[in-house]
C-alpha cells in the first residue's frame, strides 16, 4: 500500500504569507505526527493526533502553528505570518496507534521563507 | 525536560570495520527504543527497534539497550559505504517518540 505523502514538497513563500503542508498518513494508521528539522539538526516534535483529536501540541513553537485532521486521516499545518526561522523541512509521520510503535515518515516539505 | 543525547560526529570507520553508535535517554518511564537512519536529503526509515534489556540482532544490525545505564547502542558489521547516512536514535515519551539530533556516519573504502 501507499505509503505517507506530503505536499508540497518544495515550499518558497515570502515572509509574512501564511502556507499550509498537507499529510496524508497511511490508511488505518490513527496516530499521526508533525515534525521540523532545521539543517543538520534533529528532529523537532510539534504536534500529534490521535485520530482527528490533538492531545499534545506541546511542541508548536508559537501561535502561528496550528494543525488540524479531518476524518481521522489527512493533517494539514498551517503557519500564519511565516518568518524566516520557519524555514525547515517538515515532515509528517503516521503510526497504527500511539505510542511506542513505529513510526513511518513522509519525504517532507521544504519550506523556505524569504 | 525528556532528552535524548547523541554525539553529532562524524564518525567515520573504513569498509568492513564495526560501526558504534551510542545514545543515552532521560527519562526512566521509556520503555521503546527505535534506531532510524537518513540519508542526505531524505525522510528517516526505521532500521530497529529494541523494548528488552540485553541485544537484539538482524542481519548485520544489533540494538543494544541497558535500563539502568539508560544506554542504547546500535552495533553495524561489516560496514559498507551504503551505511554512510544520520542515525537518530529514539525513545518513546507517552504517545510520542523524543529524538536524538543524530550522529552522523561515514564508512569509507
Amino acid at each position: 500500500g501507499a505509503g505517507v505523502s506530503q505536499s508540497p514538497s518544495n515550499k518558497v513563500t515570502e515572509k509574512g504569507k501564511d502556507v499550509e503542508l498537507r499529510c496524508d498518513p497511511i490508511s488505518g494508521h490513527t496516530a499521526l505526527y508533525w515534525y521540523r528539522q532545521s539543517l543538520g539538526q534533529g528532529l523537532e516534535f510539534l504536534i500529534y493526533f490521535q485520530g482527528n483529536s490533538a492531545p499534545d501540541k506541546s511542541g508548536l513553537p508559537s501561535d502561528r502553528f496550528s494543525a488540524e485532521r479531518t476524518g481521522g486521516s489527512v493533517s494539514t499545518l498551517t503557519i500564519q505570518r511565516t518568518q524566516q526561522e520557519d524555514s525547515a523541512v517538515y515532515l509528517c509521520a503516521s503510526s497504527l496507534v500511539p505510542g511506542g510503535n513505529e513510526q513511518f515518515f513522509g519525504p517532507g516539505t521544504r519550506l523556505t521563507v524569504l | 525536560q525528556k532528552e535524548v543525547e547523541q554525539n553529532s560526529g562524524p564518525l567515520s570507520v573504513p569498509e568492513g570495520a564495526i560501526a558504534s553508535l551510542n545514545c543515552t535517554y532521560s527519562d526512566r518511564g521509556s520503555q521503546s527504543f527505535f534506531w532510524y537512519r537518513q540519508y542526505s536529503g531524505k525522510s528517516p526509515e526505521l532500521i530497529m527497534f529494541i523494548y528488552s534489556n540485553g541485544d537484539k540482532e538482524d542481519g548485520r544490525f544489533t540494538a543494544q539497550l541497558n535500563k539502568a545505564s539508560q544506554y542504547v547502542s546500535l552495533l553495524i558489521r561489516d560496514s559498507q559505504p551504503s551505511d554512510s547516512a544520520t542515525y537518530l536514535c529514539a525513545a518513546d515519551n507517552t504517545d510520542k517518540l523524543i529524538f536524538g539530533t543524530g550522529t552522523r556516519l561515514q564508512v569509507f573504502p
